[in-house]
């Protein structure tokens, strides 16, 4: 157990609905990090933030938001889902400033789009 | 940005047989490299990482060497056992408050008993 948790661990909906995962990350983590996993692909980094502010972006769509809380937990925000959106969705999360900064990853939620 | 290919895709060894995955990266800063392993339908989890002050780190049956010059780092796993069959992940990153980690497309390595 990492220490990472995310809610829901499954989700199915259909197309052109709405959802929103969830992340608390490891006691005293300030970096949150949201990472999408297709079927039998690599890892692909949607977005980071550090402590309530985005950080980096990486390959996220624009029906796609994503925020951090003042306590710290996350939320991605999906729009207008497609089918091709059915994926893992994994959250990591690390200190934010340690040298390495190694990333732990929650259990993940697998998003089924009908 | 970062960029990092990962190879084999595909890596299948005998139990007891050595297993070497390839990592090749792009950003001459980046300084840390960590190594994930990701069992079917688990999150990837931490298997062993290296920085780049060091040109190779074991632990027990695992290891990871770095060539800075040719921008290049690999996992070796020796007497390689059916419980290590899984996906395994590269990444590459810079050390610092934006820690912006390009991960690998990732191996699929398979031991057979």
């Amino acid at each position: 157990d990492s220490g990472v948790t995310q809610t829901p661990k499954h989700l199915i909906t259909a197309t052109g609905q709405r959802v929103t995962l969830r992340c608390s990350p490891r006691s005293g983590d300030l970096s949150v990090y949201w990472y999408q996993q297709s079927l039998d692909q690599g890892l692909q980094f949607l977005i980071q933030y550090y402590n309530g502010e985005e950080r980096a972006k990486g390959n996220i769509l624009e029906r796609f938001s994503a925020q951090q809380f003042p306590d710290l937990h996350s939320e991605l925000n999906l729009s207008s889902l497609e089918l091709g959106d059915s994926a893992l969705y994994f959250c990591a999360s690390s200190v934010g400033l340690a040298r390495p900064d190694t990333q732990y990853f929650g259990p993940g939620t697998r998003l089924t789009v009908l | 940005g970062e960029n990092v290919e990962q190879h084999p895709s595909t890596l299948s060894v005998q139990e007891g047989d050595s297993a070497v995955i390839k990592c090749t990266y792009s950003d001459s800063a980046s300084n840390y490299f960590p190594w994930y392993k990701q069992e079917l339908g688990k999150r990837p989890q931490l298997i062993i990482d290296i920085r780049s002050n060091v040109g190779e780190k074991k632990d027990q049956r695992i290891a990871v060497t770095l060539n800075k010059t040719a921008k290049h780092f690999s996992l070796h796993i020796t007497e390689t056992q059916p419980e290590d069959s899984a996906v395994y992940f590269c990444a590459a990153s810079i050390m610092g408050d934006n820690n912006d980690m390009r991960f690998g497309a990732g191996t699929r390595l398979t031991v057979k008993p």
